[in-house]
């Protein structure tokens, strides 16, 4: 079956410094989705990304489709308080009726 | 609505019982998705319907999980014979292209 790697699993940052995390996946995907879940709620779509190579912001966030189409990264800079949540990449291959999802990324921000 | 709405928010059931959980979807979205997220786990993808095509039912555990969707709206999850590790929040989601609205989710508890 599909495999989707997200790292780091968690990460414990300061307030104002910037975050990196990535998903690799076994297959080819045409479509890439990062999600924040916050607890007791449902994921909220952050970014879209249709096309490899695809290099796309929104506010302090910034993701890339990766080039062999197996990857994807999502940076935050200057990162706030409020950033704290679960962030989880998704991915559709060609011809699929649905997204597969990464593990997970735990972010704490430190104030 | 606004949003997708699921109910109950929250269900303990006895193991061996059966549970509904239902799932209202935004009006004018033909695709509807089930997921379970098991406790610091990623989302596990149950079953896709899409219009009035036939449900993708590949991601149903066993055939104690059904599910079916009326007149393309709303949505019950079935679970027969609960078991503790059917114990998961449960997650629907609609959309119209490619990316997913989250509900919030039924955290299901079996004891």
């Amino acid at each position: 079956g599909q495999q989707l790697n997200q790292s780091p699993q968690s990460m414990f940052i300061q307030e104002g410094e910037d975050v990196s995390m990535n998903c690799t996946s076994s297959s080819i995907f045409n479509t890439w989705l990062w999600y924040k879940q916050d607890p007791g709620e449902g994921p909220v779509l952050l970014i879209a990304l249709y096309k490899a190579g695809e290099l796309t912001s929104n506010g302090r966030l910034t993701a890339q489709f990766g080039i062999t189409r197996k990857d994807s990264f999502l940076n935050i800079s200057a990162s706030i308080p409020s950033d704290v949540g679960i962030y989880f990449c998704a991915g559709r291959e060609a011809g699929a009726n649905n997204l597969f999802f990464g593990t997970g990324t735990r972010l704490t921000v430190i104030p | 609505g606004a949003g997708v709405s699921q109910s109950p928010s929250n269900k303990v059931t006895e193991k061996g019982k059966d549970v509904e959980l239902r799932c209202d979807p935004i009006s004018g979205h033909t695709a509807l998705y089930w997921y379970r997220q098991s406790l610091g786990q990623g989302l596990e993808f149950l079953i896709y319907f899409q219009g009035n095509s036939a449900p993708d039912k590949s991601g149903l555990p066993s055939d104690r999980f059904s599910a079916e969707r009326t007149g393309g709206s709303v949505s019950t999850l079935t679970i027969q014979r609960t078991q503790q590790e059917d114990s998961a929040v449960y997650l629907c989601a609609s959309s119209r292209t490619d990316s997913y609205t989250f509900g919030s989710g039924t955290r299901l508890t079996v004891v």
